[in-house]
Order: C-alpha cells, then sequence, then structure tokens
C-alpha cells in the first residue's frame, strides 16, 4: 500500500498570503489529521476530518482551515499568512473505528512551510 | 499545561545496550499509547501502540510498557543499534484510539553510539 502522501513538499510565501497544503491518506482509511510542528511548540494537533466532517479541533485561529472529499483527501488552508506560521505541517490517517490495536495512525513527510 | 510529558531531551546509549525513554501523562482520560521515531524534516514513523487494557506490548526489538497507576510509559529498545539514532516522541489519545486526535510529548533524541 502506498502511504501518506503530501504536497507540495516545500513552500515559501510572504505574510498576508494564503496557503493550501494537500494530503492523501493511505487507501481505505477515513480519518485525516493535521499537525503543526515547530521547534519551540513540538508536534501540535490542528484538526481531524472524518468521512467528510470536521470531528475534533486542536487550539489554532480561525485562519487555519481545511476540508476533506469524498475519497479522504484532505486539504488545508491557512489564510492571511503570519511569520509565527513557519512550520512542518504533517498529516496523518488512520483506519480508526475498529479493535484498538488497528488504530494507529501513519504520517505523511510533512509540508515544510516558510512565510517570509 | 502540558498533558504528555517527555523529561529527557536527550539519551545516549552504547550500540548492543538497552535503550529506555520515558513518558508520562496527566489526563486520566488517555487509553492509548503510541511511540514514534522522527528523522528531521521527515513525518513520524510509528513504532508501536499499547491499549490501556495491557501493561505490555512487544514488537521485534522495541517493546512498550505501561503503568496506569503511575501514569507513565516506557519504550525499550533491545539491543539497540545506531541506526535507532532519532527523536522519539510518545503520543496519548482517548476514545481507545478510535481518534486522529494525538497529544503529543516533546520528544527524546536518542543517541545509540557505535
Amino acid at each position: 500500500k502506498a502511504g501518506v502522501t503530501q504536497t507540495p513538499r516545500y513552500l515559501i510565501k510572504t505574510r498576508g498570503q494564503q496557503v493550501t497544503l494537500s494530503c492523501s491518506p493511505i487507501s481505505g482509511h477515513r480519518s485525516v489529521s493535521w499537525y503543526q510542528q515547530t521547534p519551540g511548540q513540538g508536534l501540535q494537533f490542528l484538526f481531524e476530518y472524518f468521512s467528510e466532517t470536521q470531528r475534533n479541533k486542536g487550539n489554532f485561529p480561525g485562519r487555519f482551515s481545511g476540508r476533506q472529499f469524498s475519497n479522504s483527501r484532505s486539504e488545508m488552508n491557512v489564510s492571511t499568512l503570519e511569520l509565527g506560521d513557519s512550520a512542518l505541517y504533517l498529516c496523518a490517517s488512520g483506519l480508526v473505528g475498529g479493535p484498538s490495536s488497528y488504530n494507529e495512525q501513519f504520517f505523511g513527510p510533512g509540508t515544510r512551510l516558510t512565510v517570509l | 499545561d502540558q498533558q504528555v510529558k517527555q523529561n529527557s531531551p536527550s539519551l545516549s546509549v552504547q550500540e548492543g545496550r538497552i535503550s529506555i525513554l520515558n513518558c508520562d501523562y496527566t489526563n486520566s482520560m488517555f487509553d492509548y499509547f503510541l511511540w514514534y521515531k522522527k528523522y528531521p524534516a521527515e513525518g513520524p514513523t510509528f513504532l508501536i501502540s499499547i491499549s490501556s487494557i495491557k501493561d505490555k506490548n512487544e514488537d521485534g526489538r522495541f517493546t512498550v510498557f505501561l503503568n496506569k497507576s503511575a501514569k507513565h510509559l516506557s519504550l525499550h529498545i533491545v539491543p539497540s543499534q545506531p541506526g535507532d539514532s532519532a527523536v522519539y516522541f510518545c503520543a496519548a489519545s482517548g476514545l481507545s484510539g478510535n481518534t486522529g486526535k494525538l497529544i503529543f510529548g516533546q520528544g527524546t533524541t536518542l543517541q545509540v553510539k557505535p
């Protein structure tokens, strides 16, 4: 099975712009989650989508949004970029809903966003 | 309020010896725990998980122990290999893992010396 894929891998934007990141989960996985990794804050949960519905949300401002399509692919959008949004954005997918032994989350390689 | 803590930022061990990485949590609602290995500029790689109905889970060289009363888990790597050198994150979730929301610790950098 192919793993979680994320595009683009690298992105450079300027303050005030907006950006859209894409994630394709492992085939059969219906849960897609997004995380932000920064040196100071570590890995922080942004939100989770399951069957096209956001069912969990982390403590991030409304400039961060996402959506999930019927094929489980997900996009994340950040509007009005700030310098502090520079980070590695990671997407994870999971089977979820089965026995706990199958509830692992698998991560993609991430998108490195630099805001200038 | 950090709900998952990895108090050791770094650990150095000799090749062939045991590596023990520790993790503490505060939220008693957590009932599913995972360990990930991460290299710089890459996504975390899943290693092993454990449900709160167990106190031990093994997979090859990796064993995770869970002490619910102490709210403590540990990852044992035996024997340690130089390729194990990476940052290790523990993560926790509730709902028996039926959620994509994971709370991560700050990570422990493991160095395995040849």
